[in-house]
């Protein structure tokens, strides 16, 4: 029932460790993202796939891997976690990457860095 | 490049007060998209209203209003007579031309008070 769903919703670990983050929508959607929310609530893209092909990267450290095994799915990898990793990242899927539609967000994953 | 600025940080009414939350925004496209997201406490974002830049009909939802204005590069939201349960983050959001990408706004913290 769920349209994008994200795993796990809370993350905790250690600085140092690498962590994965899962999202998979069930809405027939050709166009994914992530995004990030600091602790002020700011919410930056980060990158965006469309029909699996990377569109955008918006000058993310290259810790940050994210990989669409298929249009469903779109994964974030983050290698050597920093404190600053700290926040909230959303999952979001569109028809398309043209303005005209509407981007749908997931849950979100709160990431905690110790 | 595109920016979007909700200057109001915090806004804080009692139950059934009428509350306008602001939205400015700046773009060097001339077909944009603007959007409005609400996050209550719970932490998801939910999608409210997405408004293309030659369509300048305001619109009603219910209690909700949005009053578009292409002169001043507002995009406004009021919501009538509010109620506890629309305590919560609002954000507004661009999309200009470049692919999949959401601009966010810094939010507006609403606060409902029985």
């Amino acid at each position: 029932d769920t349209a994008v769903s994200q795993t796990p919703k809370y993350l905790v670990t250690q600085m140092g460790n690498d962590k994965s983050i899962k999202c998979e929508q069930n809405l027939g959607h050709d166009t994914m993202y992530w995004y990030k929310q600091d602790s002020k609530k700011f919410l930056k893209i980060m990158f965006s796939y469309n029909n699996k092909e990377l569109i955008i990267n918006e000058t993310v450290p290259n810790r940050f891997s994210p990989k669409s095994p298929d249009k469903a799915h779109l994964n974030l990898h983050i290698n050597s976690l920093e404190l600053g990793d700290s926040a909230v990242y959303f999952c979001a899927s569109s028809l398309d990457y043209g303005g005209r539609v509407t981007q749908y967000f997931g849950p979100g994953t709160r990431l905690l860095v110790l | 490049a595109q920016k979007v600025t909700q200057a109001q940080t915090e806004i804080s009414v009692v139950e059934k007060e009428d509350v306008t939350l602001d939205c400015v925004y700046e773009t060097r496209d001339t077909t944009y998209y603007l959007f409005w997201y609400k996050q209550p406490p719970s932490g998801e974002l939910v999608f409210l209203i997405r408004r293309n830049s030659f369509d300048e009909q305001n619109e009603i939802s219910g209690r909700y209003s949005w009053n578009f204005q292409k002169s001043t590069s507002s995009f406004n939201f009021t919501i009538t007579a509010s109620q506890v349960v629309d305590s919560a983050v609002y954000f507004c959001a661009h999309h200009g031309t470049s692919y999949g990408k959401l601009t966010f706004g810094q939010g507006t913290i609403l606060t409902v008070h029985p």
